[in-house]
C-alpha cells in the first residue's frame, strides 16, 4: 500500500516497551487498524481505533492517532518472545469497506 | 482462530490452468473480503461481497472472479494461471452490527504456480 507507510524492521529486548510507527495519506479514512501476522498464520486483528479518537488502550497495547500528521502508532508494554511477528497497519477510507495496508514492520523480540 | 475457514491450505498449479479458493465467513458476517498478499505488492484488496453481491472491486485482474452464494461462502476463481500469481489469498469476513468496522482474516490460501 503506497498510501501507508511503515519502517521495515524494530528489535527490541524482552520486558520493553515497542513502538511500531505508521503514516498515512487520507485524511477522510474512518478507521485504523493493527493486524498481527505471525509465520505461515493469517492476520489477527489487534485493535483499531476510530478516527475522533485519538488514543484506544487495550491491556498491553495502546494506540495513539494524531490525526493532523496522519501518524498512527502501537505501542506494546513488556514485550514478550510471542509478540515477534509482522505487523501491519491499515486504513478504512470513508468511500468503502476495503483496508488499505501499509508494507508491514517486522518485530523481533529478543530474550 | 477468527472464524473465517478457508480451503485448501496450499495449492501448487501450473500455468495456464484454473484454480478455485473457498471462503466461509464468520457465522453471522454478511460481507466478504478477497486481499491478495505477495512479496512485490504486498497486501492488496481485490473485492468484495456483501449478501450475495458484489460491493466494491480492487485491483482484482480480469482473469479472476469471485462470487458469494446464498449461504454465505464465497469463491475466488483464478485462471489462465501465471508465474506472478504465486501468493497468498486471504479471506476476511465482516458484520454490519460493527459498521462493517472488524474485519476477520482466514488462515489464508498459499497458491504457487509452477
Amino acid at each position: 500500500g503506497e498510501d501507508v507507510e511503515q519502517s521495515l524492521f524494530l528489535s527490541v529486548r524482552e520486558g520493553d516497551s515497542s513502538v511500531i510507527n505508521c503514516t498515512y495519506t487520507d485524511s477522510s479514512s474512518t478507521y485504523l487498524y493493527w493486524y498481527k501476522q505471525e509465520p505461515g498464520a493469517g492476520l489477527q486483528l489487534l485493535t483499531y481505533i476510530f478516527s475522533n479518537m485519538d488514543m484506544k488502550q487495550d491491556q498491553r497495547l495502546t494506540v495513539l492517532l494524531n490525526k493532523k500528521d496522519k501518524h498512527l502508532s502501537l505501542r506494546i508494554a513488556d514485550t514478550q518472545t510471542g509478540d515477534s511477528a509482522i505487523y501491519f497497519c491499515a486504513e478504512r477510507r470513508a468511500a468503502g469497506n476495503k483496508l488499505t495496508f501499509g508494507g508491514g514492520t517486522r518485530v523481533l523480540v529478543k530474550p | 482462530d477468527s472464524g473465517v475457514t478457508q480451503t485448501p491450505k496450499h495449492l501448487i498449479t501450473a500455468t495456464g490452468q484454473r484454480v478455485t479458493l473457498r471462503c466461509s465467513p464468520r457465522s453471522g458476517d454478511l460481507s466478504v473480503y478477497w486481499y491478495q498478499q505477495s512479496l512485490d505488492q504486498g497486501l492488496q484488496f481485490l473485492i468484495q461481497y456483501y449478501n450475495g453481491e458484489e460491493r466494491a472491486k480492487g485491483n482484482i485482474l480480469e482473469r479472476f472472479s469471485a462470487q458469494q452464494f446464498p449461504d454465505l461462502h464465497s469463491e475466488l476463481n483464478l485462471s489462465s494461471l501465471e508465474l506472478g500469481d504465486s501468493a497468498l489469498y486471504f479471506c476476511a469476513s465482516s458484520a454490519p452490527g460493527t459498521g462493517f468496522s472488524e474485519q476477520y482474516f482466514g488462515p489464508g490460501t498459499r497458491l504457487t504456480v509452477t
